[in-house]
């Protein structure tokens, strides 16, 4: 099957500074992706959907300016915290479903964010 | 938009028999894919089985199949000859133009 492949596959970071979570599709094209962030014993909860060659789309009450997404080609999406907080600290998981195909979607391994 | 539910936070069953997790979701789409994803303790979201809305068949995958009423916007998942290792977190999916889960199941298989 596809595969998604995330990295890092977990990062502890200072207050303040920034943590970049990079999400590739190592065999198929993904013009769209998906992050979506997970609290301890809690759902996923969808934070932005990434486009390829456009801006991404956020989800109502999460900060575009503190989450950037950047989609730069067909597969690779990033997702990074800028002026990270402990509250911040999380497991970020993307998802790409593959181009023409919605009723497949791949998941990444997950990021554990922890900042202190 | 599309709201996914699961009413069941914690469910058990002996190996060997037969389970139901229930999900309703609601959505005011035609066409849309359901499915439910199985996530262990290493949090590797894993598809169990998918359902497209158009099909009226109910999909089948194994142990594992769902009843898919499509009108009651309704979507269980039954799982027959439970294993130890089907022990892990279960979510309903529903996708549209993106993917949204239910709040999960966490299920037990006890020995």
């Amino acid at each position: 099957g596809a595969v998604v492949s995330q990295h890092p596959s977990w990062v502890i970071c200072k207050s303040g500074t920034s943590v970049k979570i990079e999400c590739r599709s190592l065999d198929f094209q993904a013009t769209t992706m998906f992050w979506y962030r997970q609290f301890p014993k809690q759902s996923l909860m969808l934070m932005a959907t990434s486009n390829e060659g456009s801006k991404a789309t956020y989800e109502q009450g999460v900060e575009k300016d503190k989450f950037l997404i950047n989609h730069a080609s067909l597969t690779l999406s990033t997702l990074t915290v800028t002026s990270a907080h402990p509250e911040d600290s999380s497991f970020y998981i993307c998802s790409a479903p593959r181009t023409g195909a919605p009723n497949e979607q791949f998941f990444g391994p997950g990021t554990r964010l922890t900042v202190l | 938009a599309q709201t996914v539910t699961q009413s069941q936070p914690e469910m058990s069953v002996q190996e060997a028999e037969t389970v139901t997790l229930s999900c309703t979701y609601d959505t005011s789409e035609s066409n849309y894919y359901l499915f439910w994803y199985k996530q262990p303790p290493s949090r590797q979201m894993i598809l169990v089985i998918r359902q497209e809305a158009y099909k009226q068949q109910n999909a089948t995958e194994n142990r594992f199949s769902v009843n898919f009423q499509k009108a009651a916007k309704s979507f269980s998942l039954k799982i027959s000859d439970s294993q130890l290792g089907d022990t892990a977190m279960y979510f309903c999916a529903f996708r549209n133009n993106d993917m949204r889960f239910g709040a999960g199941t966490r299920l037990t298989v006890k020995p």
